[in-house]
């Protein structure tokens, strides 16, 4: 079965400082997809990334990036100089095929707090 | 416009009602679905509709009742609640099958009293 596990419940920072995000995920496929998403006060689940399990290079845009590493079965999110707007609840999923659609799983979620 | 809109933002009824969620998807996604997402507890799926067709039903009660009346709606009626159903309930669409990336709404907050 599928299991995403998010371990930090929650997280404060001082604004600039860097955190990581932490996402442990366990599988039986060997194709699966991982997503992280940004769930503002707003209520929206804003899609931040997607990656493959063939796609094992780390990704970075802007002050966020992902080090995805199969060996440990973990997919983890830096925010670099973080932001007073980056203050958000973040979710790690995990994907299941779904006959035409996308079953998504997703972790307990990490807030982020970022103090000015 | 957004992408996926829901409405109402917010509800509150009692046991013994029966109102309506709405869903509605701009982005010509082929995809809808349903998802519930309780205090301290992951997201979870509800009911899954791929070409107007529901694929999943996981195991959710009969109180909660899915229609899906072409590929850009989607409601989620709702009948003789229980307060542990008070939840943010999210629709989101998808368009690429398996590893497609979900778009979310903002979701309706209900409250059963």
């Amino acid at each position: 079965a599928q299991k995403v596990t998010q371990a930090q419940t929650e997280i404060s920072v001082v604004e600039k400082e860097d955190v990581t995000l932490d996402c442990v995920y366990e599988t039986r496929d060997t194709t699966y997809y991982l997503f992280w998403y940004k769930q503002p006060p707003s209520g929206e689940l804003v899609f931040l990334i997607r990656r493959n399990s063939f796609d094992e290079q780390n990704e970075i845009s802007g002050r966020y990036s992902w080090n995805f590493q199969k060996s440990t079965s973990s997919f983890n999110f830096t925010i670099t100089a973080s932001q007073v707007v980056d203050s958000a609840v973040y979710f790690c999923a995990l994907s299941e095929p779904l006959r035409g659609a996308n079953n998504l799983f997703f972790g307990t979620g990490t807030r982020l707090t970022v103090i000015p | 416009e957004t992408g996926v809109t829901q409405t109402p933002r917010h509800l509150v009824m009692g046991m013994t009602n029966k109102k309506s969620l709405k869903c509605e998807q701009h982005l010509g996604h082929n995809a809808m679905y349903w998802y519930k997402q309780s205090a301290k507890k992951p997201l979870e799926l509800m009911f899954v509709y791929s070409l107007e067709e529901r694929v999943e039903n996981n195991s959710v009660p009969s109180r909660f009742s899915p229609e899906c009346p072409n590929s850009s709606h989607l409601f989620l009626h709702l009948h003789t609640l229980q307060p542990e159903d008070s939840a943010l309930y999210l629709c989101a669409s998808s368009q690429e099958g398996f590893g497609g990336k979900l778009f979310f709404g903002s979701g309706t907050q209900l409250s059963v009293l």
